[in-house]
């Protein structure tokens, strides 16, 4: 089975600074992995997604992400954070050629001017 | 661009009672699924179904019935509602299961 840790369940950040949320998985099979933001009582959007090649997978808003095999590792950046990125991030993984995500706790980003 | 809807946005029920939660999606995706929403928990996957006519269990499946009898509807239904139910639901579509889009979300209090 797999699974998927988001090791900070809050980063308090200021303004402009640059932001890392992390994200780990487990599997022992090949996957997909995602991140949602959800904005205060709003459904999920898709922020970025590694399916196959470039490690380095640019999305939405200015945030990319390093997919790490090795570390088993795919963490959240962006070099200067606005006040309208705060929200909810999930970090998501899905097994390759099976139909379902599982989420990672969240991660509460909180942008302080 | 409806993409998925949901319905009803907010609800109260009282323990005991039944009700069905609404979801459309005008994508003509072939996977649809229901996933829980709990403070701190992340969301958890209740059913999910791969096409009209095929449901099947996800993580957190008790409690909770679901069917698809069109591409297009994939409502959930909470028979005999206890307070354990309260949380928000979330319904995703897909296409192949690798892009998953969500609804907005219907926030279901059981007291």
């Amino acid at each position: 089975a797999q699974s998927v840790t988001q090791l900070d369940s809050q980063v308090p950040v200021f303004e402009e600074a640059p932001v890392e949320l992390r994200c780990n998985y487990s599997s022992s099979v090949s996957v997909y992995l995602f991140w949602y933001v959800q904005y205060p009582n709003q459904g999920l959007q898709l922020l970025l997604k590694y399916l196959s090649g470039s490690t380095l997978v640019k999305g939405i808003n200015g945030f990319e992400a390093e997919f790490n095999k090795s570390q088993t590792s795919f963490h959240l950046r962006k070099p200067s954070v606005h006040i309208s990125d705060t929200a909810e991030y999930f970090c998501a993984v899905s097994v390759r050629g099976a139909q379902k995500l599982v989420f990672g706790q969240g991660t509460r980003l909180t942008i302080n001017p | 661009n409806a993409g998925v809807t949901q319905t009803p946005k907010f609800r109260i029920l009282k323990i005991g009672q039944s009700m069905t939660l609404q979801c459309t999606q005008d994508m003509n995706h072939n996977y649809m699924y229901w996933y829980r929403q709990d403070p701190g928990m992340g969301l958890k996957l209740i059913y999910y179904s791969v096409g009209a006519g095929i449901t099947d269990k996800g993580e957190v499946p008790n409690g909770y019935n679901v069917s698809r009898s069109t591409t297009e509807d994939f409502p959930l239904r909470l028979e005999l509602a206890a307070p354990s139910q309260t949380s928000v639901y979330f319904c995703a579509s897909s296409y192949e299961g690798n892009t998953i889009y969500f609804g907005e979300g219907s926030w279901l209090t059981v007291v």
